[in-house]
């Protein structure tokens, strides 16, 4: 049974500081990995996926690799901001997304 | 090109109710997913849809069914409301049953 876990569950850094979120997983056996970001209350905005044959994607400031032989994924922020403010989960799909319960980040101006 | 649209953005029901959640799938899409989230906690797979078929279902009792319409468009039905069900209920879109998910906002559904 796949499990996923985020560490830290939350996290306050100063505004211009590069930062890493991780995220691991129990069965290496996925399709791809997915990384969101979730504002309070808010739907799930889709950040990056990596497909199982990837090692990462990246998008302006942000790139996420993917070690499916440690069953870890990571995601870099670089130069944060405040409006990087949010909760950010992942999620590994077997046959179906399987998420981690999210780190809260707090970037501080 | 239109996003993931869910109806209604809010509810409040009693326990016991029923109740209809909507989700309208983004253009060109054949799969819906719907997740419960709690308060604090990741989501939960509920169960999805591709083609009007069911494709799957997670650790959910039958009282959570659902539909998929030949628009691709879905509905979550929940019946005999419990107070545990106060959640976040948010459906996803995709290409394919793999395929990378857009989510709607979101319905919050409270049960008192």
């Amino acid at each position: 049974k796949q499990e996923v876990t985020q560490i830290p569950a939350a996290l306050s850094v100063p505004e211009g500081e590069n930062l890493v979120l991780n995220c691991s997983f129990t069965d290496s056996a996925i399709y791809n990995l997915q990384w969101f970001r979730q504002d309070p209350g808010k739907g799930l905005t889709s950040l990056l996926l990596i497909q199982s044959s990837q090692r990462e994607q990246t998008s302006g400031r942000l790139n996420a690799s993917l070690d499916k032989s440690s069953g870890r994924s990571t995601l870099y922020i670089a130069a944060s901001q405040p409006g990087d403010s949010a909760t950010y989960l992942c999620a590994a799909r077997n046959y179906q997304l399987i998420w981690g319960a999210g780190t809260k980040l707090i970037i501080k101006p | 090109e239109t996003g993931v649209t869910q109806s209604p953005t809010h509810l409040i029901k009693t326990r016991g109710q029923q109740v209809t959640l909507r989700c309208s799938s983004q253009s060109g899409h054949n799969t819906v997913s719907w997740y419960q989230q709690a308060l604090g906690q990741g989501p939960q797979f509920i169960f999805q849809y591709y083609r009007e078929e069911e494709n799957g279902r997670g650790n959910f009792p039958p009282r959570f069914s659902g539909l998929q319409f030949p628009n691709y468009s879905s509905e979550l039905n929940v019946n005999a409301l419990e107070l545990d069900d106060s959640a976040l209920y948010l459906c996803a879109s995709s290409f394919d049953r793999n395929g990378e998910q857009y989510f709607g906002p979101g319905t919050r559904l409270t049960v008192t």
